[in-house]
């Protein structure tokens, strides 16, 4: 099974800065079939992007996600307070699906 | 308004079942691949199973396969996971996910939306 790494752990930043979440595969992921969720406390996760780069229905365009083969990437051009939470990244390019580890972006 | 509503968690003994319910509304449920997916305690994610729109395919993670059995009823809108033989390291919020789009190898693709997830603790 595909094996993502998402880095950093934690990222502490402050509000109207850019955040740069990495998602790193394993092995390639087929046709750029890569999705990322935003997690808060006590929350199920909610779709932001899929297919790599396309932005789900509702979500800010402050939310952009770029990346291909085994390197992809969750920029947050500009964080606003709403935005601090735990992100994941999924693959769905080969079976069975699998999620990153996670990443924590927190307020500085 | 989509909308997954899951039922059906609670304390359990090692070694005992336990049936999940989701239900379903706001959309064609019968159209759609449908997924669990769990979350340990303070963990990250894990896909568990899925069903097909006719409940004809079915697949799960290998750490389940034997003890838990997915299953639809198209007529009640309701999606189930029923668990059986649970262990310690079942222990998780177990959530309901409609599948993105229709799906392609062994229905995989995003899930969108989730429903809000049901605790399952596995305890003697």
């Amino acid at each position: 099974e595909i094996v993502l790494t998402q880095s950093p752990g934690t990222l502490s930043l402050s509000p109207g800065e850019r955040a740069t979440l990495s998602c790193r595969a394993s092995q390639s992921v087929s046709s750029s079939y890569l999705a990322w969720y935003q997690q808060k406390s006590g929350q199920a996760p909610r779709l932001l992007i899929y297919g790599a780069s396309s932005r789900a229905t509702g979500i800010p365009d402050r939310f952009s996600g770029s990346g291909s083969g085994t390197d992809f990437t969750l920029t947050i051009s500009r964080l606003e307070p709403e935005d601090f939470a735990v992100y994941y990244c999924q693959q769905y390019g080969s079976s069975p699906t699998t999620f990153g580890q996670g990443t924590k972006v927190e307020i500085k | 308004e989509v909308q997954l509503v899951e039922s059906g968690g609670g304390l359990v003994q090692p070694g005992g079942s336990l049936r999940l319910s989701c239900a379903a509304s706001g959309f064609t449920f019968s159209r759609f691949w449908m997924s669990w997916v769990r979350q340990a305690p303070g963990k990250g994610l894990e896909w568990v199973a899925n069903i097909k729109q006719d409940g004809s395919e079915k697949y799960c993670v290998d750490s389940v396969r034997g003890r838990f059995t997915i299953s639809r009823d198209n007529a009640k809108n309701s999606l189930y996971l029923q668990m059986n033989s649970l262990r310690a390291e079942d222990t998780a919020v177990y959530y309901c996910a409609k599948t993105g789009g229709s799906g392609w190898l062994r229905g995989m693709n995003w899930f969108d939306p989730w429903g809000q997830g049901t605790l399952v603790t596995v305890s003697s």
